[in-house]
């Protein structure tokens, strides 16, 4: 089955500074990766996502990058702030109705 | 619009007993998916309800259950409780057929002695 990992497992960055983190994945049929943050003692939230026929996609401040061949992909967040402390997961499914499997996660900080 | 909705937020049990859980999805979704999520760790898919159906199942003993009901809600079910079941339980709803994108309810905390 699909197997997600996270490194590093945790991000320290200086406000105002950029954080990137990356992902890799198993399985080759894997086509949608999802990214969620979770602040302590709340739901994960849905903050970006890619699918398998873009290699990049942005929001704002946020971005993801996907590489196929490597099988790994990368979020990317811009002008850090400390509201954007909290821990990030991964994600990769292998397409609609799939279960989505998730990496550790990540604790990244942002230092005021 | 109401988005992903669980009850209740906290339980405590013992060794030995049985848990219902309860999930109401994101208004227009059909399908629910239940994940464990222990302390540190990201989300653990246990299974996936869609038309009433479970329709995958993750690596988890039967000890483990679901059911849908026609409104699209869900309960999760675990028996004979171990101390390892404590955890954040998470639902998701998702709308089948579209690419799958699922949305977290808030959780309920677990936690056996």
């Amino acid at each position: 089955g699909e197997n997600v990992e996270q490194h590093p497992s945790t991000l320290s960055v200086q406000e105002g500074d950029s954080a990137v983190i990356k992902c890799t994945y198993s399985d080759s049929a894997s086509n949608y990766f999802p990214w969620y943050k979770q602040e302590l003692g709340k739901r994960p939230q849905l903050i970006i996502d890619i699918r398998s026929n873009v290699g990049e996609k942005k929001d704002q401040r946020i971005a993801v990058t996907l590489n196929k061949t490597a099988k790994h992909f990368s979020l990317h967040i811009t002008e850090t702030q400390p509201e954007d402390s909290a821990v990030y997961f991964c994600a990769a499914n292998t397409g609609a109705n799939s279960k989505l499997t998730f990496g550790k996660g990540i604790t990244l900080s942002v230092r005021p | 619009d109401a988005g992903v909705t669980q009850s209740p937020t906290h339980l405590i049990k013992t060794r030995g007993q049985q848990v219902t859980l309860r999930c109401s999805p994101k208004s227009g979704h059909d399908t629910v998916s239940w994940y464990q999520q222990a302390l540190g760790q990201g989300p653990q898919f246990i299974f996936q309800y869609y038309e009433e159906e479970e329709r995958q199942r993750g690596n988890f003993p039967d000890r483990f259950s679901g059911h849908q009901f026609p409104n699209y809600s869900s309960e999760l079910n675990v028996n004979a409780l171990l101390l390892g079941d404590s955890a954040l339980y998470l639902c998701a709803s998702s709308l089948s057929g579209i690419w799958n994108e699922q949305f977290f309810g808030p959780g309920t905390r677990l936690t056996v002695l």
